[in-house]
């Protein structure tokens, strides 16, 4: 079984300044770790991805997230937020074998302030 | 390419009608994924279809909701019945291999 936590429901920073949001999961099985994000009224759009491989990975957008094993966790960061990066964002996570549902987290709301 | 499309992008329904969302996957996608989403809420997996069959459904409500995959055509969420718990908005996801789900824009229904 698999579950995932997003620390904070909303995140608040300045424009400029750094941007993490914090997931960790839970997992029985090797786990693929996904980030997607959400604006308003419309679908979700994939931000990045871990599969195997590098544990550091580059998204969309200039988004990253590192996966780190030992703290089973997947934070999302960005050196410097950009006013259009305010939106949902969603963790998930889906076993590398076995049932192909993604399990998603709470969601972080993040507000850019000019 | 086109994305995952579904329609109707809005559905009002009243309580006791049925509802009936439809979800067209991406060119080449055999793999159908059906989640809905709360009022500030996270996504909670529905329904999982290939082609005609179920493989998974472990988050269907047991009474009033259905699902298919048929050879030809969209894939359909039915809801009979509707109450106004039921409002949310219902997104659909398709996918060609294990890796990445696409999301389309998602259906928003409610129950008057």
């Amino acid at each position: 079984a698999q579950s995932v936590t997003q620390l904070g429901s909303h995140v608040s920073v300045s424009e400029g300044a750094l941007v993490l949001l914090r997931c960790n999961y839970s997992s029985s099985v090797p786990p693929y770790l996904f980030w997607y994000v959400q604006y308003p009224n419309q679908g979700l759009q994939l931000l990045l991805k871990y599969t195997t491989g590098a544990t550091l990975v580059k998204g969309i957008n200039g988004f990253e997230a590192e996966f780190k094993k030992s703290e089973t966790s997947f934070h999302l960061t960005k050196p410097s937020a950009h006013m259009s990066d305010a939106a949902e964002y969603f963790c998930a996570v889906k076993g590398v074998q076995g049932a192909q549902k993604l399990v998603f987290g709470q969601g972080t709301r993040l507000t850019i302030n000019p | 390419n086109a994305g995952v499309m579904q329609n109707p992008r809005h559905l009002v329904r009243r309580r006791g009608q049925e509802a009936r969302l439809r979800c067209s996957p991406m060119k080449g996608h055999s793999h159908v994924y059906w989640y809905r989403q709360l009022p500030e809420e996270g996504l909670k997996f529905m329904v999982y279809l290939q082609k005609e069959n179920i493989i998974d459904e472990s988050g269907m409500p047991k009474e009033r909701f259905s699902a298919e995959f048929p050879k030809e055509g969209p894939s359909i969420l039915r809801i009979q019945q509707v109450v106004r718990g039921d409002s949310a908005a219902y997104f659909c996801a398709s996918s060609r291999d294990v890796y990445e789900q696409y999301f389309g824009p998602g259906t928003r229904l409610t129950v008057t």
